[in-house]
């Protein structure tokens, strides 16, 4: 069954980028994942679904600062722009038909 | 516009039962894959079980044989029975659309259940 594999924490200046990474584990490099934004004491909330080929696509309302890239098995959440209220912890998330939803251990984005 | 509306929730002993309810609007409930997600105090997102909308379920280890997913297609409503409740259960409990896309494109805004004596 596949594995996500999010760095714990990140950090990244006011008005700088970040670009965070999920990676899918052995035999499972093709899957789509997904992106979400947790903001503190809040519901995630749906970004983006990323296909391996790096084709993105938004969640309604999803600022153009955040985009989505690809590369092998990993999956990259690029913001830019940095604001405020980007601090924050972002899930990936995949399905697969035998382990059905799988998420990432998150990444936790302080916005120095 | 989708929304999910979660109820339900709230402070039971261990061994109790709870359902929760989740009123979705701008959207069939019954035509979608559906989710429950939940996080404990301090952590990741789990998830905890989906009903595909041909009515197949499935289950987290975690909660199989004590937790049921259901929906009532005339309200528009997904339902979380949770029997046999354990402190390890306390957590908030998110409804959500999918993965019928292959990924949860939809959020509610939580219910938490606290399982404590």
């Amino acid at each position: 069954q596949p594995v996500l594999t999010q760095s714990s924490s990140a950090s990244a200046s006011l008005g700088s980028s970040v670009k965070l990474t999920c990676t899918l584990s052995s035999g499972h490099s093709s899957y789509i994942i997904a992106w979400h934004q947790q903001q503190p004491g809040k519901a995630p909330r749906y970004l983006m679904k990323l296909e391996g080929s790096g084709i993105y696509n938004k969640g309604s309302g999803v600022p153009d600062r955040f985009s989505g890239s690809s590369s092998g098995a990993d999956r990259y959440l690029t913001i830019s722009n940095l604001q405020s209220e980007d601090e924050a912890d972002y899930y990936c998330e995949t399905w697969d038909s035998n382990t059905q939803v799988v998420f990432g251990g998150g990444t936790k984005l302080t916005v120095l | 516009e989708v929304q999910l509306v979660e109820s339900g929730g709230g402070l039971i002993q261990p061994g109790g039962s709870l359902r929760l309810s989740c009123a979705a609007s701008g959207f069939t409930v019954s035509s979608n894959y559906m989710s429950w997600v939940r996080q404990a105090p301090g952590k990741g997102l789990e998830w905890v079980s989906v009903i595909y909308s041909g009515g197949n379920t499935y289950y987290a280890d975690s909660v199989k044989g004590r937790f049921t997913i259901s929906r009532d297609n005339s309200k528009n409503t997904l339902y979380l029975q949770m029997n046999s409740l354990r402190a390890e259960d306390t957590a908030v409990y998110y409804c959500a659309r999918g993965p019928d896309s292959l990924c949860i494109d939809y959020w509610g805004q939580g219910t938490l259940v606290t399982v404590s004596s």
